[in-house]
């Protein structure tokens, strides 16, 4: 499957517990973006990046998320202390570097329930 | 900042009905357009898309969208709707990279 892989695709943890998930994006493609999707609405914009660069980040990123590229491959975005109002849908999406710049290719999304 | 605005939250048709989904976007510089696509199931995916040039686009499965410039607007338009177009249905302007996601449409057809 040459897609957009996420793990775990369905997390359920305690408030106050630390979650990470992981995103294998299209292997040529050089950007990487996490949404946070909510019953009812659409994607909102966390973060991207540039290969290993992190270059715009969302002010919805509060200083319990983090996220990272370590070598420009896949990613992880960790959430601390998780809160109830992070129970959400995380999506993430690469596109390609060059032509068809922002065209986003999405994962199937890992989805927190935070009891 | 830019900002996108979908006015239908939920639309019902029959098959063969015709579809218009609105979008309008403000954004002060150079804007890529997306329609976005979401089957029960499945992962979001590429509807349509507009860089530049001919601002009637088409996208697959019989969809097509207008962009026109002067009402900052790239509606969403298929002639005759079947059942399996049942879907949420996204508009995504993006200027520096960075698609932004509009609420979304939830649309039922009927067969």
């Amino acid at each position: 499957d040459t897609g957009v892989s996420q793990d775990p695709r369905h997390k359920i943890t305690k408030r106050g517990q630390n979650v990470t998930f992981r995103c294998d994006p299209i292997s040529e493609h050089n950007r990487l973006y996490w949404y946070r999707q909510t019953l009812g609405q659409g994607p909102e914009f966390l973060t991207y990046f540039q290969n290993e660069a992190q270059l715009e980040k969302s002010r919805l990123l509060s200083d319990r998320f983090s996220a990272e590229r370590p070598k420009g491959s896949f990613s992880t975005l960790e959430i601390q202390r998780t809160e109830q109002g992070d129970s959400a849908m995380y999506l993430c999406a690469s596109s390609p570097g060059t032509g068809g710049a922002n065209v986003l290719t999405f994962g199937a999304g890992s989805r927190l329930t935070v009891l | 900042a830019q900002s996108v605005s979908q006015h239908n939250h939920h639309v019902i048709l029959s098959e063969a009905a015709s579809l218009e989904l609105g979008c309008n976007y403000s954004y002060g510089g150079t804007v890529n357009l997306f329609w976005y696509v979401q089957y029960p199931g499945q992962h979001l995916q590429l509807l349509l898309k507009y860089f530049s040039g001919d601002p009637l686009v088409k996208g697959i499965k019989g969809f097509e969208a207008e962009f026109i410039k002067s009402k900052f607007s790239f509606n969403l338009r298929k002639p005759s709707v079947q059942w399996s177009d049942t879907a949420e249905y996204f508009c995504a302007p993006g200027g520096s990279y960075i698609p932004t996601f509009g609420r979304g449409t939830s649309l039922i057809v009927h067969p």
